[in-house]
């Protein structure tokens, strides 16, 4: 089945550590993003890549970084500087053309710093 | 920021009630999409309506589109408890590929 993994379903980390989340799919899109979203609250952008070796910061990109360097795979490392971080991360996937292909998404990871 | 603001942010109905959800978008837009949550879940696209559409089905959703009054509505008919979940729109921030979701509406059906 085609689709969108992220592991793992839930992180703990102790504050200052680095974390990186993984996102894997096969559906052969070009394009990743990568959500956060607070309790009660929408999704932001924090990340998203049309394309492999390219990749855009989004509305929330400060204190995470990512990579693109195989078209499947899109970690996200959420680094001590994020201030935040304890949040629900989703991962999604779309075909290129620009607004008009769906967003798949990942299950989600469930991130808490303590 | 958010592109869109949907609303109610909460509903609670009946089984067998309609549900209308409402949002609201701020710039041009190519398209508006409709994704569902269950709780603790990913987001699952529901339906895509152009903005030349005025109006599009699938199944006992509908969703209508007014580009001049830069609002959507997500119309569920017949509502059952399995439609629990929040709803969210969602829209490219113009001439870029970033896609902007609004803040959700929280559906509860009660059987």
């Amino acid at each position: 089945d085609g689709g969108i993994t992220q592991s793992p379903k839930y992180l703990f980390r102790k504050e200052g550590q680095n974390v990186t989340l993984s996102c894997e799919q096969n559906l052969n899109h070009d394009a990743m993003y990568w959500y956060r979203q607070d309790p009660g609250q929408g999704l932001r952008l924090i990340y998203y890549s049309q394309i492999v070796n390219d990749f855009q910061k989004g509305d929330i990109a400060e204190g995470y970084s990512v990579s693109r360097e195989k078209k499947e795979s899109f970690p996200l490392t959420v680094t001590s500087a994020q201030k935040n971080p304890t949040a629900f991360y989703l991962c999604a996937s779309s075909a290129t053309d620009r607004g008009n292909s769906p967003l798949h998404f990942g299950n989600g990871t469930r991130l808490t710093v303590t | 920021s958010q592109q869109g603001e949907e609303d109610p942010q909460a509903l609670s109905i009946q089984e067998g009630e309609n549900a209308t959800m409402n949002c609201s978008y701020k710039t041009s837009i190519n398209n508006l999409q409709w994704y569902r949550q269950n709780s603790g879940r990913g987001l699952v696209h529901l339906i895509l309506i152009r903005s030349n559409e005025r109006e599009k089905h699938s199944g006992r959703l509908r969703v209508t589109l007014d580009t001049s009054k830069k609002s959507s509505s997500l119309l569920i008919t017949a509502s059952r408890a399995a439609d629990t979940a929040s709803y969210f729109c969602a829209t490219y921030r113009y001439n870029t590929d970033k896609l902007i979701f609004g803040t959700g509406t929280r559906l509860q059906v009660f059987p």
